[in-house]
């Protein structure tokens, strides 16, 4: 089981839009509709962002959106501001009744 | 709102077994989630480690499946990690997590996250 892969950087400056991919297989991704992101700031403890997919948790800015096409999930951050410069990591429910993270992606905000 | 704090001892030797607990409060975990362990290793990424419902239940991440033992002790409302033969590649931040209320696939609430040393 595999990490899933993510790019190990995005970037963007203020107000612009990014995207960060999660590929993985039809063992995990691909299988279910079970994807969800963390955030993480340097030091601190993961933020729980997105789940189901596309669902926000109360609390969530509706900046942050995430959708899913085949084995791949997105996660999109609009109108990008200075906090959200971050580690960002999907996660899949998986086979087995297990969970696979990703290999995570930093946000840089320029 | 819910509350997580693990504990345990921060260095281990290597061969010996890491062994934390996770302490909830303000919430049962009696109640209808898995709970979970997660880990990072130093500059690295997250990986999941295993679950365990109050009734007993596990799942465990299959690259660790045989070495790691996940209990729940409801009457402490905390939940425990045993991970056996440790190396170096064990050190790291190991957090505990709620899972969402079932059938939820996420983590909700976290820890603040302990560090484990393997060394001599």
């Amino acid at each position: 089981q595999s990490a899933l892969t993510q790019p190990r950087s995005v970037s963007g400056s203020p107000g612009q839009s990014v995207t960060i991919s999660c590929t993985g297989t039809s063992s995990d991704v691909g299988a279910y509709n079970y994807v969800s992101w963390y955030q993480q700031h340097p030091g601190k403890v993961p933020k729980f962002m997105i789940y189901d997919v596309s669902k926000r948790p109360s609390g969530v800015p509706d900046r942050f959106s995430g959708s899913k096409s085949g084995n791949t999930a997105s996660l999109t951050i609009s109108g990008l501001q200075a906090e959200d410069e971050a580690d960002y990591y999907c996660c899949s429910y998986a086979v087995s009744h297990t969970y696979v993270f990703g290999s995570g992606t930093k946000v840089t905000v320029l | 709102q819910v509350q997580l704090q693990e504990s345990g001892p921060g260095l281990v030797k290597p061969s010996g077994t890491l062994s934390l607990t996770c302490a909830v409060a303000d919430y049962s975990i009696s109640n209808n989630h898995y709970w979970n362990w997660v880990r990072q290793a130093p500059g690295k990424g997250l990986e999941w480690i295993g679950e365990i419902h109050h009734r007993g239940t596990t799942n465990y991440s299959p690259s660790l499946r045989g070495r790691v033992t996940i209990s729940v002790d409801k009457s402490k409302n905390q939940l425990s990690l045993e991970l056996s033969s440790v190396t170096a590649a064990d050190t790291a931040v190991y957090y505990c997590a709620r899972g969402g209320l079932i059938p939820g696939y996420y983590f909700d609430y976290w820890g603040q996250g302990t560090l484990v040393t393997v060394s001599s």
